[in-house]
């Protein structure tokens, strides 16, 4: 079946660092793959995705690249901020016609001033 | 235009009690989803509703009932709840945007603490 496993927070960094949350699948076919954000206390909002391989997804200085041969979809910032204090969920959806997202357990992130 | 949104906020409920947890969306979107998330688990699909009149199990479909009331809103009920329930549910929806992509937009969530 389907599965997305990410590396286990919490993360604690420095404002300024740079910051990789890793992210790898496994799926059949040609799925999508997104990353999520979720603030305290509120729902899940979209950061970035892309939809086949070798696409990158970036949104608010925030990057990560579809590589199928190692079935990753990492997510990087050169420069983090406090405001970028989240929790952050990788998932993907199997493909075209398919509704279901699977998602990784989310990896928690503390930025510090 | 307020996305999707989600009533109550937080509920306590006791063992055994029913409860209906609401959602709206005003995107017009065609499929509407409901999760619940729980600490170190992501989040979990419970049921969908590809369109209006259809919905599907999740994962985790088990002491849940779900209603496509029309294509703005999409309720899950709780018939008899239990303390394994208590977790942080939301209502998402999707739609195909000018892109073509099929993506899930999210609510604020209802907190329910079952005891």
């Amino acid at each position: 079946g389907n599965s997305v496993t990410q590396m286990e927070g919490p993360v604690t960094l420095s404002e300024e660092a740079f910051l990789t949350i890793n992210c790898t699948y496994t799926a059949t076919g040609y799925p999508s793959l997104f990353w999520y954000v979720q603030y305290p206390g509120e729902g899940l909002q979209l950061l970035l995705k892309a939809t086949k391989a070798d696409d990158k997804g970036s949104n608010k200085g925030f990057e990560a690249t579809y590589r199928k041969e190692t079935t990753s979809f990492h997510l990087e910032k050169g420069s983090v901020q406090v405001s970028d204090s989240a929790v952050y969920f990788c998932a993907l959806r199997r493909g075209a016609g398919s509704y279901q997202l699977t998602f990784g357990k989310g990896t928690k992130l503390s930025v510090i001033p | 235009n307020a996305g999707v949104t989600q009533t109550p906020k937080f509920q306590v409920l006791k063992t055994g009690q029913s409860m209906t947890l609401q959602c709206a969306q005003d995107m017009n979107h065609n499929s509407m989803y409901w999760y619940r998330q729980d600490p170190g688990m992501g989040l979990r699909l419970i049921y969908y509703s590809a369109s209006e009149g259809t919905t599907d199990k999740g994962e985790v479909p088990n002491g849940y009932n779900v209603s496509r009331l029309n294509k703005r809103e999409f309720s899950l009920r709780l018939e008899s709840a239990a303390p394994s329930q208590t977790s942080v549910y939301f209502c998402a929806s999707s739609g195909t945007g000018t892109s073509g992509q099929e993506t899930q937009y999210f609510g604020p969530g209802t907190r329910l603490l079952v005891l």
